[in-house]
């Protein structure tokens, strides 16, 4: 079954620092995507960045970048120069193979930008 | 990115009373979109997804008969919690999805917070 895994619950970064939050799944699709989503304390689901399993190179948007390593099935979101408004929990997600047609989400990491 | 909104934003009821949530996509025709829970400090939960035009498909241990979810335009779907409980007071959240399952991206709405006392 595919799975996403996000071993963060909690990371602590400096502002103006770089981050990377991490990111593994576990599939038997040749053909899949990864997104993030950022949930500030709002609530809404913001997307930030997707990358596709056959995409070339690594998907960039802005301060957010994605490192995947697909043998590793890895896909770390990598800020560059934190901000405050940083803050909040980054989501991992994929769909789930055909037949079901459903997001699976990470459990989230909680980011807090310090000043 | 494609909009989606929910309206409203909170909303507080008595137990036994029914609730809709209105979720548009504002800038894209959602061909499919998802409905979803979220109770504190955890990730999301799906409840149903629903295409235009259809029954909601309703994930397993979601009750159909409470949770009424109408998807009647290509910018609409509606959820109604009916006969709402205390253990029905969760974060609910709702996406929209423009092109196909499997490869497009889920656009949220901002949720709806609902207390029932």
């Amino acid at each position: 079954a595919q799975k996403i895994t996000q071993t963060q619950p909690g990371m602590f970064v400096q502002e103006k620092e770089a981050v990377t939050l991490d990111c593994t799944y576990d599939t038997s699709d040749p053909s899949y995507g990864l997104f993030w989503y950022k949930q500030p304390s709002s609530g809404e689901m913001i997307f930030l960045i997707y990358q596709g399993s056959y995409d070339q190179q690594n998907a960039t948007e802005g301060r957010y970048s994605l490192n995947f390593q697909k043998a590793r099935k890895s896909a770390n979101l990598v800020i560059s120069a934190s901000q405050l408004g940083d803050s909040a929990m980054y989501f991992c997600a994929m769909w789930e193979p055909s037949g079901t047609y459903k997001y699976i989400f990470g459990t989230g990491t909680r980011l807090k930008v310090l000043a | 990115g494609a909009v989606v909104s929910q309206h409203p934003s909170w909303v507080i009821c008595k137990s036994g009373t029914s609730v809709k949530i209105e979720c548009r996509s504002l800038d894209f025709q959602a061909t499919t979109m998802f409905w979803y829970r979220q109770f504190p400090k955890q990730s999301l939960m799906l409840m149903a997804t629903s295409n235009e035009g259809s029954k909601a498909t309703y994930e397993q241990g979601v009750e159909k008969d409470k949770f009424l979810i109408n998807h009647a335009s290509l910018t609409l779907s509606t959820l109604t919690v009916t006969s709402a409980h205390p253990e029905d007071s969760s974060f609910y959240i709702c996406s929209g999805l423009a092109g196909e399952v499997r490869t497009d991206t889920q656009y949220f709405g901002p949720g709806t917070r609902l207390t029932v006392l």
